[in-house]
């Protein structure tokens, strides 16, 4: 399974950009990354994903770079509900199942 | 609404008695996935299940079972084996293909 690395904190002023970035220098050719966030004592929630090319939705933006080996979810005008523990996974498969290996992720506070 | 419930939210029971959790999906996924959270730590994987009558250990499935006999549910059973039980138990499912996973709000198991 490819390994990601994430710092285990981070701060962001509310209304500007959050950037997180993560490694993933070990990620094969066919996994993907999936990006998740935990808000305290609630199941993680879906946010993204992408394997090669830059992805963006109605929550956020993913950057990867060109070699693969890391990546950045942007989440552009970041709000007090955005404080959260973000999960950056590089999907594993397992026989056609989708195994999700969760890191420590990076805990996100937005200060007002 | 479609969705993941997992129940109780909080669970307390005595040290050595069997405990299930409860877990069940209407979004027709074939899927499904427990995962345990400790305090500051990330998610661990226990069982998994791809199909109705299949599940596959995960990383730290001692001590625990699963059964899997309706698409909807897959209970999670916390044995006495299991040597600390206390925990945040996560329940999510997802369709084969893809691993944008639904998580469920978790049980919090206390054992005393």
């Amino acid at each position: 399974d490819a390994k990601t690395t994430q710092p285990p904190s981070m701060d962001c002023a509310e209304g500007r950009a959050a950037n997180l970035p993560c490694n993933h220098s070990t990620i094969s050719g066919n996994e993907y990354v999936y990006w998740y966030r935990q808000i305290h004592s609630q199941g993680p929630q879906y946010i993204i994903h992408g394997l090669k090319n830059n992805e963006t939705n109605e929550m956020a933006s993913l950057i990867i770079t060109e070699d693969r080996k890391s990546s950045t979810l942007i989440l552009p005008h970041a709000t007090l509900r955005d404080t959260a523990v973000y999960y950056c996974i590089v999907r594993s498969r397992i026989q056609g199942a989708q195994k999700l290996v969760f890191g420590q992720g990076t805990r996100l506070t937005i200060n007002p | 609404d479609g969705g993941i419930t997992q129940s109780p939210k909080y669970l307390f029971r005595k040290e050595g008695q069997n405990v299930t959790l409860s877990c069940e999906q209407n979004l027709n996924h074939d899927a499904m996935y427990w995962y345990r959270q400790d305090p500051g730590q990330g998610l661990r994987l226990i069982y998994y299940s791809q199909i109705v009558n299949d599940f596959q250990k995960g990383d730290i499935a001692e001590g625990y079972s699963v059964s899997r006999e309706k698409k909807e549910s897959f209970p999670l059973t916390v044995t006495s084996a299991q040597k600390n039980p206390t925990a945040f138990y996560l329940c999510a499912s997802s369709i084969v293909a893809e691993t944008e996973a639904f998580f469920g709000q978790g049980t919090r198991l206390t054992v005393v």
